[in-house]
């Protein structure tokens, strides 16, 4: 089947600017996680879901962040107001339950430039 | 969650054998070890994952030290493509806690 789709994969946004990047996870799967990595650095948690609740949002660097999933399905990470340090792949998992004894399958990242 | 400590960096030849060491000593009782890789332009991807014995798969096997303050994944016979960073994350909890990982380079 379909793995976890992420869209755009490229996104250059100008600082300022609000962005929005989306995630399609494996059908069926509970658990959602956004990350957050850097050039050169490994993945950082930014949030999580179960279903549609937003269970653990301690890793999102600001306000201006802000993730949804409303029918615990397609995710949405929203970016407001973007600055140049935001730069970043914004990396989407899905994993099937409860994630501490199980793999989590990773999206291709999009690619967030702040010019 | 656990600080794990990896090499920067590992060389390797194709068709030997590798062994990537993680030491995790604040590691908990109820944390599981889990082994994940990243490709160049790729998410990361999972590899293997344990508790407390060893584990087999079609990627990999991962050796558990008794005292479960170390492990070490195993990759029977290197190919080019295994060539990526590779993380160990002791936890057990809502989210994966990536450190610096391991880049793995293969050499024909």
């Amino acid at each position: 089947g379909a793995g976890v789709s992420q869209s755009p994969r490229y996104k250059v946004a100008k600082r300022g600017q609000d962005v929005a990047l989306r995630c399609d996870p494996i059908s069926g799967h509970v658990s959602l996680f956004w990350y957050q990595q850097a050039l050169g650095q490994g993945p950082e948690f930014l949030t999580y879901f179960q279903n549609e609740a937003q269970l653990d949002k301690s890793g999102l660097p600001s306000d201006r962040f802000f993730a949804e999933r409303p029918e615990g399905s397609v995710s949405t990470l929203k970016i407001q107001r973007t600055q140049q340090e935001d730069s970043a792949v914004y990396l989407c998992a899905s994993s099937r339950n409860h994630p501490g004894n199980t793999e989590a399958f990773f999206g291709q990242g999009t690619r967030l430039t702040v010019v | 969650d656990a600080k794990t400590t990896q090499p920067n960096s590992m060389e390797s030849n194709e068709e030997e054998p590798v062994h990537l060491p993680c030491n995790h000593s604040t590691i908990s009782g109820t944390d599981y070890i889990h082994w994940y890789r990243q490709l160049p332009s790729q998410g990361p991807e999972y590899v293997i994952h344990g508790l407390t014995s060893n584990v087999n798969n079609r990627m990999a096997s991962l050796a558990i030290a008794e005292d479960r303050k170390s492990s070490t994944l195993i990759l029977h016979r290197a190919t080019l493509r295994d060539a990526a960073v590779y993380y160990c994350i002791p936890g057990r909890g809502n989210m994966l806690t990536f450190g610096g990982g391991t880049r793995l380079m293969v050499k024909p």
